[in-house]
């Protein structure tokens, strides 16, 4: 049953260093998503993205996170400059033209 | 402002019986609703979901109720097994965006 992967499971930085989250959605999807879980808490929506482009965005992706589909198969988060803060898991999901979202199993960032 | 939220932190249930989660959600025009599962350091795993034009959907063990007069969700899983044991949570979308609200999460404990 196809999937959606995320690398690396774990990721800790320093605080002001940039790190890159990567996701390979599910290959025939074409909606992409990030969210993001601080621990014990509920999961919160950041960005969509279809087409090529941000389809709607939280109030939490400010300036300091970017998205990109650099080729057909990878979709990433950045964020520039990390902050205490943005410690949490960070969740790809991705769907068809059906609404069912998939989700990946996270990303679990620690900033120091 | 709009949210989805749940009324049980925690329920603990002997295997074999039934399960109910429930959900209350304060946004009437959303018009999707979605359970998912998430294990321990896991991503969320889609149960089950009901669009706003019915009342009832029944999948494998598990039946989502949506009742639009009380805006009210739950979720019942028949013969509750070990291996349900989990945090469940509720999310809804709203017309034509396509990001999901999560509510805060209900874990289920199964007993033996």
């Amino acid at each position: 049953e196809p999937e959606v992967t995320q690398t690396p499971s774990h990721q800790v930085t320093q605080m002001g260093q940039e790190v890159i989250l990567r996701c390979v959605p599910i290959s025939n999807h074409l909606y992409f998503y990030w969210y993001r879980q601080i621990l014990g808490q509920k999961v919160e929506f950041l960005v969509s993205f279809y087409n090529n482009e941000i389809s709607e965005k939280s109030e939490i992706f400010d300036d300091q996170f970017s998205v990109e589909r650099p080729d057909g198969s990878n979709f990433t988060l950045k964020i520039r400059s990390t902050k205490l803060e943005d410690s949490a898991m960070y969740f790809c999901a991705s769907r068809e033209l059906q609404e069912t979202q998939y989700f990946g199993p996270g990303t679990r960032l620690l900033v120091l | 402002g709009e949210s989805v939220g749940l009324h049980l932190p925690t329920l603990s249930v002997q295997e074999g019986d039934n399960s109910i989660i429930n959900c209350a959600y304060s946004n009437s025009a959303s018009d999707y609703f979605i359970w998912y599962k998430q294990e321990s350091g896991k991503g969320p795993q889609f149960i089950i979901d009901i669009r706003s034009n019915m009342d009832k959907r029944q999948g494998q063990r598990v039946t989502v109720l949506l009742n639009k007069t009380v805006k009210h969700l739950s979720l019942q899983i028949a013969a509750t097994q070990p291996g349900d044991s989990a945090v469940y949570f509720c999310a809804e979308k709203l017309g034509t965006a396509s990001k999901l609200t999560f509510g805060t999460g209900t874990r289920l404990q199964v007993t033996l």
